[in-house]
């Protein structure tokens, strides 16, 4: 059964300490794995897509990583403005995008 | 551009009454996606549609629910009758065809519905 999962469901840190996200799946016909931030109230914002095993985008404080399995997200020096629920879905051939359940990430000054 | 427009932002409703939420998907963009949100269950896919066609449906959770798009810039997602259980955000997302745009799929700003 296709299914994304991802960890930890929440995440507090103080700003400025560096952590990473995780998002991992079992898809077949991976058509690419995509990231989004969602803020309360707000639709989710789209941030990054990965392709391949070995591809990294960086944004700012945020760096996406891809394996086989499973995806990173790492937040370097995150600020109190990056405090928001960060998405993971993937699209596999046929054009579903499936959704893991988020993580809740807190900075707190 | 404006991006993917939803309508009504918010509702409120009674059990049993019909409820239509409507949706402007990004100009040229050929796929539509309806999706709900809760806390328990998270983003869940209900329906999408490629070049105004019903791709897959599954998600659907039960005859109350229906969507159509009857052309490239509408689609409305339809519960009838409206039960408590319906209670959600429902988001509306759209994106060009997939060799086009890297898949990219860029979400409205959701209706949120209560049902009492």
């Amino acid at each position: 059964e296709d299914q994304v999962t991802q960890s930890p469901e929440a995440l507090r840190l103080q700003e400025g300490e560096s952590s990473s996200l995780n998002c991992s799946y079992t898809v077949s016909g991976l058509r690419g794995l995509f990231w989004y931030r969602q803020d309360p109230g707000k639709g989710p914002e789209f941030l990054f897509t990965l392709y391949s095993a070995g591809e990294e985008k960086e944004k700012e404080r945020l760096k996406a990583t891809l394996t086989k399995k499973e995806s990173f997200l790492h937040i370097t020096a995150p600020k109190p403005e990056d405090s928001a629920t960060y998405l993971c879905a993937v699209r596999y051939q046929g054009g579903k995008l499936i959704f893991g359940q988020g993580t809740e990430l807190s900075v707190k000054p | 551009d404006a991006g993917v427009i939803q309508s009504p932002r918010h509702e409120v409703t009674e059990m049993g009454q019909e409820v239509t939420l409507r949706c402007k998907p990004i100009s040229g963009h050929n796929s539509l996606f309806w999706y709900r949100q809760t806390m328990m269950r998270g983003l869940e896919l209900l329906i999408y549609f490629n070049n105004n066609v019903p791709i897959d449906d599954s998600g659907m959770p039960e005859d109350r629910f229906s969507a159509k798009m009857p052309n490239a810039s509408f689609s409305t997602l339809k519960i009838q009758p409206s039960e408590p259980r319906d209670s959600a955000v429902y988001f509306c997302a759209s994106s060009l065809p997939p060799l086009l745009s890297g898949n990219t799929i860029y979400f409205g700003e959701g209706s949120w519905l209560t049902v009492v």
